[in-house]
């Protein structure tokens, strides 16, 4: 596609239940990455994938946290369990290679009631 | 590790010089981007600069690298109220590695 496509844009949900966040990046791009923005802060880091491997997954927040990718193409984050504190905007990253320029999808914004 | 640091907030008047400040600690940074996030939106490139380079002037954005002292800076001039936004500093640090960012600079322009 032109650009990183994410869906849900805004997904609203009760505490303790499952959601999937869906990214679909630039076609060619390898590199995919998942960043997390909550309220006032900055770009934290979760996982990344070179081609469906995740060499990194260490800034997942807990093991209610898990992501896939498929094909080299398409990722899931999925987030088990929700809590009010998973509320945030999840943004999604894809690049020609690991640490090469990285576009941005807009967004999803998570809010758990 | 790796951290990259950024002051949280920078206010300027419309048609003056802004000047946004990153510090990173890791000297084996390969790129050094900027990006930029409007309300609402995702982020969008702005520039980047090689770690081989002092300095990148595109158009009204310059930016400076002092590798020494591993300080990076974007200077926007004639600040317009549409760059009112957050800018994010990141570096990328070694292959096979995802891209560092600081907390971003909300920038604020008034007229």
């Amino acid at each position: 596609g032109a650009g990183v496509s994410q869906s849900p844009s805004n997904k609203v949900t009760e505490k303790g239940k499952d959601v999937e966040l869906r990214c679909d990046p630039i076609s060619g791009h390898t590199a995919l990455y998942w960043y997390r923005q909550s309220l006032g802060q900055g770009l934290e880091f979760l996982i990344y994938f070179q081609g469906n491997s995740a060499p990194d997954k260490s800034g997942l927040p807990s093991d209610r946290f898990s992501a896939e990718r498929t094909g080299e193409s398409v990722s899931t984050l999925t987030i088990q369990r929700t809590q009010q504190e998973d509320s945030a905007v999840y943004l999604c990253a894809s690049s020609r290679e690991t640490g090469s320029e990285a576009f941005f999808g807009q967004g999803t914004r998570l809010t758990v009631v | 590790g790796e951290d990259v640091e950024q002051s949280l907030f920078l206010s300027v008047r419309e048609g003056d010089s802004s000047v946004i400040n990153c510090t990173y600690t890791d000297s084996s940074s390969t790129y050094l981007y900027w990006y930029k996030q409007e309300p609402g939106a995702g982020l969008q490139l702005l520039t980047y600069i090689f770690s081989n380079m002092d300095m990148k002037q595109d158009q009204r954005l310059t930016v400076l690298l002092n590798k020494k002292d591993k300080h990076l800076s974007l200077r926007i001039a004639d600040t317009q109220t549409g760059d009112s936004a957050i800018y994010f500093c990141a570096e990328s640090v070694q292959a096979g590695t995802a891209l560092i960012f600081g907390k971003g600079t909300t920038l604020s322009v008034s007229s």
